[in-house]
């Protein structure tokens, strides 16, 4: 099955500063990486996607990166603010089977 | 609410109890999940249904039950659980292959 790592836990940056956080998975025929924000006492929710034909996509202040061939994704947040402030999940999915593995999340801090 | 309703959104129940769970979709999609959200283990697969078939059952006690009727609902039996089952309940649903959309939780306490 899929094995999913996700790093760091914790992540603490000033207002402004960029925010990275890092997964890796294990199977090779993975075909789809969301990342999802869960704000305190809310849903995860789905902020952004790649498929494996891209590398990069971003949307605004935030945008994920894929190495298919190191089998990791990073998304990447800019400029951040105070209300980025969150635990954010990586996924990937299991092949054929319409389930995805979760990271342990990470929980960003952003400062004012 | 964003197209995945789940209730109750908060129940507390003793340990000899029967209580249902309930997930409502009306976003089309042909699979749904349940996850269990606690600090131990902040979202671990419960149970997976594709079309109202259960294709996972990811070694879930039998003090859970699931319950599929058709593509847009979905429930979750409990029956004599434990104080350490105390946690969130995610309800989510997708498209096959695609990202999720969840649902509020339950917020369960076994007492």
């Amino acid at each position: 099955g899929e094995n999913v790592e996700q790093h760091p836990s914790t992540l603490s940056v000033q207002e402004g500063d960029s925010a990275v956080i890092k997964c890796t998975y294990s199977d090779s025929a993975s075909n789809y990486f969301p990342w999802y924000k869960q704000e305190l006492g809310k849903r995860p929710q789905l902020i952004i996607d790649i498929r494996s034909n891209v590398g990069e996509k971003k949307d605004q202040r935030i945008a994920v990166t894929l190495n298919k061939t190191a089998k990791h994704f990073s998304l990447h947040i800019t400029e951040t603010q105070p209300e980025d402030s969150a635990v954010y999940f990586c996924a990937a999915p299991h092949t054929n089977a319409g389930k995805s593995t979760f990271g342990d999340g990470t929980t960003l801090t952003v400062k004012p | 609410e964003t197209g995945v309703t789940q209730t109750p959104r908060h129940l507390v129940m003793g340990m000899t109890n029967k209580k249902s769970l309930k997930c409502e979709q009306h976003l089309g999609h042909n699979a749904m999940y349940w996850y269990k959200q606690s600090a131990k283990k902040p979202l671990e697969l419960m149970f997976v249904y594709n079309f109202k078939e259960q294709t996972e059952n990811n070694s879930v006690p039998s003090r859970f039950s699931p319950e599929c009727p058709n593509s847009s609902h979905l429930f979750l039996h409990l029956h004599t659980l434990q104080p350490e089952d105390s946690a969130l309940y995610l309800c989510a649903s997708s498209q096959t292959g695609a990202g999720y959309t969840f649902g509020s939780g339950t917020r369960l306490t076994v007492v």
